[in-house]
């Protein structure tokens, strides 16, 4: 089955840009999205189809993906931005359809 | 404005079978633009694919849950379910349903999501 691997944790100071890294086998080859996951909240989608923002995402995030990495980027990270990030793809080579990576824990230092 | 909404028991016997419904308003089940999912978190851990269901009654499920998994819907009153049986307490978790596109494969609409704990 396809893996998603992303890194356990990020911190970044305020103001500055983190970036979330999701490889994947050839993952430039499939689209891509991001979620942000507060504690006890539902995953929220961030980015779709590798740089694609749903409508009230701020454009401080942005995505891009290429060969076997695909990034999430926050730019000017603010203290609201600490949270859980998502990868996800669907992989129509196997059953196993919908794959998510295993999560970045983003700390606003 | 499309809402999910996820009910059921939050305490299962191991052994028995986990059975939860998620309601849907303000938008067709029926309406064949979409896939009905549902995705659960352990405590602590990532998120993980169950499967999903079209409106027609098509499925598909991770093929690591395949053996324990059923996904159904009931197009009459916009409700869609899971029951996943023999479970330990290695199935306890959060439950989330979701919504993503018969044409593309983003989750824009969760519910709150459920947590349900295998325990005796």
């Amino acid at each position: 089955s396809y893996v998603l691997t992303q890194p356990p944790s990020v911190s970044v100071a305020p103001g500055q840009t983190a970036r979330i890294t999701c490889g994947g086998n050839n993952i430039g080859s499939k689209s891509v999205h991001w979620y942000q996951q507060k504690p006890g909240q539902a995953p929220v989608l961030v980015v779709y189809d590798d740089s694609d923002r749903p409508s009230g995402i701020p454009e401080r995030f942005s995505g891009s993906n290429s060969g076997n990495t695909a990034t999430l980027t926050i730019s000017r990270v603010e203290a609201g931005d600490e949270a859980d990030y998502y990868c996800q793809v669907w992989d129509s080579s196997s059953d196993h359809r919908e794959v998510f990576g295993g999560g970045t824990k983003l700390t606003v230092l | 404005q499309v809402q999910l909404q996820e009910s059921g028991p939050g305490l299962v016997k191991p052994s028995q079978t986990l059975s939860l419904t998620c309601t849907v308003s303000g938008g067709s089940i029926s309406s064949g633009d979409y896939y009905w999912s549902w995705i659960r978190q352990p405590p602590g851990k990532g998120l993980e694919w169950i499967g999903y269901i079209y409106y027609s009654g098509s499925t598909y499920y991770n093929p690591s849950l395949k053996s324990r998994v059923t996904i159904s819907v009931d197009t009459s009153k916009n409700q869609f379910s899971l029951k996943l049986s023999s479970v330990t307490a290695a199935d306890t978790a959060v439950y989330y349903c979701a919504r993503t596109g018969y044409s593309s494969s983003w989750y824009n609409y969760w519910g709150q999501g459920t947590l349900v704990t295998v325990s005796s």
